[in-house]
This record gives C-alpha cells, structure tokens and sequence, in this order.
C-alpha cells in the first residue's frame, strides 16, 4: 500500500468531466509539489502535470490539476476515448527520503 | 530531440547480476538529477532510486527494498542500474527518467526478468 492513495478506478462517458484524487501528508504532498503521469497500456508513462498545476507543452487544457493541504487533484474535461489509460500521481516523501508514486487510477471511458 | 534510451535487460537468474544503461541525448545531462522507476507486470510504478548532479556531489537515494543491492552511477552521457542479488520480485519494466524537481521525461523502458 503506496504512502500516497489514489482509488483504482474511475469512470466518466464522452463529454463528461472526472475527477482523480491523491491523497497524501504532511511529509509528501503537504510539502513538495504534486505530478501526474499518464500511461497507456504498453507504454511508457507521459508527462501531464508538473508543479501541482503546471502543463507541459502540448498537454491540452481539458487537463488540469490542484492541491490543497495534503491532498491533490487531476480533472479531465470533454472526456474522449483517448484519455483511457492508467494515471499515477507522484510526489517526494521526506521522512521515506524518496520519490512515491500513488497506486495508480484506471480511466474507463464508457 | 531530447531522449533516454535504455538497454541491458534480460533474463537472469535468482541471485544473478545485471546492470542497465541509459544513454542521454538532447539535453545537458550533467545539471540533471537522474531517477531509476520500474512497473512489475500488472502492477504500478514504483521509483528505485536516484543520482544528484556533479554540483550536488553525485548523492544517490534508494527505496528501501533495493538499498544495498542496487547501485546509481552516471558518466557524462549515460546513467547505469547496477543489479545485484536480484530477487524474482525485482522483475519489472525498468525506466531511465529525468528529475528535474520531479520526473519530467522518460525513457521508453527495459525488461528485467528474474527467474530460474
């Protein structure tokens, strides 16, 4: 069980927006800035947001993130096929001294 | 074009060695830290560990299941895994990335299998 805690799944249709949560502490996400990954299956991850809020060139803007506290979050608006994939949220951890990565939520475009 | 590739997977057996490679390219690889993240099959990803850049001594950090097992270096172009006393548990995906205060980029993985 991952230090940082995301839920498994999450579903939306076409259109719709989602929400993904992270939840953290006052070692992690309470203290160091939030990432989300993307990842296809097969594929390796993709960049989505870095700094808690931040998007990469070329990362639409349906994509968006925020923290507050010891919690974060990913939205994705206008849902499309293609957002179906694994999305991890990542942060440092100060008292494991190292890099955790939530447990990771399947995205199921229905 | 900025890349990270990755080789040296394979199969080996329990208690074998392996070492991996990442060759950078496309960026100044010497002002980054570098990270070693690896995905078991079916299951999340899950960082290894990481190298500080020359101005920051060179420092690795590990998690602590590989601590002792495992070993970060760089050269001038590449970063290295060096695999000892590998466990089946230690068969994964291995990923070369870039920590620029976080991952930011990433190679397109390795296969570590661990099996006799």
């Amino acid at each position: 069980q991952s230090v940082v805690i995301q839920p498994p799944s999450a579903s939306g249709t076409p259109g719709q927006r989602v929400t993904i949560s992270c939840s953290g502490s006052t070692s992690n996400i309470g203290i160091d800035h939030v990432y989300w990954y993307q990842q296809v299956p097969g594929m390796a991850p993709k960049l989505l947001i870095h700094r808690n809020n931040q998007r990469p060139l070329g990362v639409p803007d349906r994509f968006s993130a925020s923290k507050s506290g010891t919690s974060a979050s990913l939205a994705i608006s206008g849902l499309r096929s293609e957002d179906e994939a694994d999305y991890y949220c990542a942060v440092w951890d100060d008292s494991l001294n190292g890099r955790v990565f939530g447990g990771g939520t399947k995205l199921t475009v229905l | 074009e900025v890349q990270l590739v990755e080789s040296g997977g394979g199969l080996v057996q329990p208690g074998g060695s392996l070492r991996l490679s990442c060759a950078a390219s496309g960026f100044s690889f010497t002002d980054y830290y570098m990270d070693w993240v690896r995905q078991a099959p079916g299951k999340g990803l899950e960082w290894v560990g990481r190298i500080k850049n020359k101005a920051h001594r060179y420092t690795t950090d590990y998690v602590a299941s590989v601590r002792g097992r495992f070993t970060i270096s760089r050269d001038d172009s590449s970063l290295f895994l060096q695999m000892n006393s590998l466990k089946t548990e230690d068969t994964a995906v291995y990923y070369c990335t870039r920590d620029n205060w976080g991952i930011d980029m990433w190679g397109q993985g390795t296969t570590v299998i661990v099996s006799s």
